[in-house]
């Protein structure tokens, strides 16, 4: 059974700072990973999309690298900033097409 | 990119009502729907995945004549909170893929509906 989990639980920081979120699953046969975004009483927001054929993927200040062997995932915020506070969460579809979810990261970026 | 739209964002019901929630895709067919729950300060957890057609697969633990499912259409589906309980308020979200499409693209996600139960 896929388990994931996230490493922090919780991060504050000052504005500025670059970040690396941990995520890790214990199925490394997997088709993709994906990061969310989720903001408080609100539903997901897709981050980033990485295959299990890729290394990496970036969009903007954001980049996720995929080790697929060893069942980790990073998600890098650069320069972070206020507006990036939310829970990000990693998830890697089952076999029936769901999503488990990792627990979540809650970031806090103080100004 | 594709949507799913989910309706009600927000719905408050007295104990032993029932609430129907939905869950449409916009632009695209989704023979397959799937919905979540997320109880404060925890993940989503998988509760049932919706078949367009045929009867919804229920999650170990999840009382399917509870949580009622109806996927009536390739781009529809609806869950019932039947009886609800105030241990029922919950956050719950659905998810779809596009008809045809594997697991090496991407899923689109409703906004989410925060149900309370009083």
């Amino acid at each position: 059974k896929q388990e994931v989990t996230q490493i922090p639980a919780a991060l504050s920081v000052p504005e500025g700072e670059n970040l690396v979120l941990n995520c890790s699953f214990t199925d490394s046969a997997i088709y993709n990973l994906q990061w969310f975004r989720q903001d408080p009483g609100k539903g997901l927001t897709s981050l980033l999309l990485i295959q299990s054929s890729q290394r990496e993927q970036t969009s903007g200040r954001l980049n996720a690298s995929l080790d697929k062997s060893s069942g980790r995932s990073t998600l890098y915020i650069a320069a972070s900033q206020p507006g990036d506070s939310a829970t990000y969460l990693c998830a890697v579809p089952n076999y029936g097409q769901n999503f488990v979810f990792g627990p979540g990261t809650r970031l806090s970026v103080l100004p | 990119g594709a949507v799913v739209s989910q309706h009600p964002s927000r719905v408050i019901c007295k104990s032993g009502t029932s609430v129907k929630i939905e869950c449409r895709s916009l632009d695209f067919q989704a023979t397959t729907m799937f919905w979540y729950r997320q109880f404060p300060k925890q993940s989503l957890m998988l509760m049932a995945t919706s078949n367009e057609g045929s009867k919804a697969t229920y999650e170990q633990g999840v009382e399917k004549d509870k949580f009622l499912i109806n996927h009536a259409s390739l781009t529809l589906s609806t869950l019932t909170v039947t009886s609800a309980h105030p241990e029922d308020s919950s956050f719950y979200i659905c998810s779809a893929r596009a008809a045809g499409q594997g697991y090496n693209t991407e899923a689109f996600f409703g906004q989410g509906t925060r149900l309370t139960v009083v």
